[in-house]
């Protein structure tokens, strides 16, 4: 199993700019979320989902849309890039909780700059 | 709605000294708690988690970490620091059921010092 991938690893924008950012995992998991961490602040949920065609806001959704056609993909679109949208971010999913090899897997994360 | 307090960005401690990290939560209902890892450059690992089945968890690499209703803390500690502890850990909660909503703490970096 490749586990939870992210592409690309490293982006640059420019204020404006529109971009999705990839995420995908093996493992037939219902949940997935989306995650920006920075500096001092920890990491804060964006988006999330319980399953295909399933999505909802986490803490700081604005700027940033999600879809979730498939089990095994969850793409982030920014829509319009700002230099506040400046972090890493993570993708993570898992099982319910309770299941047996209940874990919560992250990627590696993407670190995006916009200018 | 549902929060972690991690007591102290940074610390110290010498290699095979006690290990204590400190996070206090808040919540109306009845939370899941858990201990995630990260090491420099990586995602987030899990360390263990507490689901009310047991108010002492024990996790991997040694960690393990109390629940405690009446003081609304979940300690993280390990008894003997290794080098390899040094990383970033997060203290989270989450109040659904599942690890759909979960809600992190600022972080505490843990340096050992050999």
């Amino acid at each position: 199993n490749a586990g939870v991938t992210q592409t690309p690893k490293f982006q640059v924008l420019k204020t404006g700019q529109s971009m999705t950012l990839q995420c995908a995992q093996d493992m037939n998991h219902e949940y997935m979320s989306w995650y920006r961490q920075d500096p001092g602040m920890g990491l804060r949920l964006i988006h999330y989902s319980v399953g295909a065609g399933i999505t909802d806001q986490g803490e700081v959704p604005n700027g940033y849309n999600v879809s979730r056609s498939t089990t095994e993909d969850f793409p982030l679109r920014l829509l319009s890039a700002a230099p506040s949208q400046t972090s890493v971010y993570f993708c993570a999913s898992s099982p319910p909780l309770g299941q047996s090899t209940d874990t919560q897997y992250f990627g590696p994360g993407t670190r995006l700059t916009v200018l | 709605a549902q929060s972690v307090t991690q007591l102290g960005s940074h610390v110290s401690v010498s290699e095979g000294a006690l290990v204590l990290l400190r996070c206090n939560y808040s919540s109306s209902v009845p939370p899941y708690l858990f201990w995630y890892v990260q090491y420099p450059n990586q995602g987030l690992q899990l360390l263990l988690k507490y689901t009310s089945a047991a108010t002492l968890v024990k996790g991997i690499n040694g960690f393990e970490a109390e629940f405690k209703k009446s003081e609304t803390s979940f300690h993280l500690t390990k008894p003997s620091a290794h080098m390899s502890d040094a990383a970033e850990y997060f203290c989270a909660v989450s109040d659904s059921g599942g690890y759909q909503k979960v809600t992190f703490g600022t972080g505490t970096k843990l340096q050992v010092i050999p």
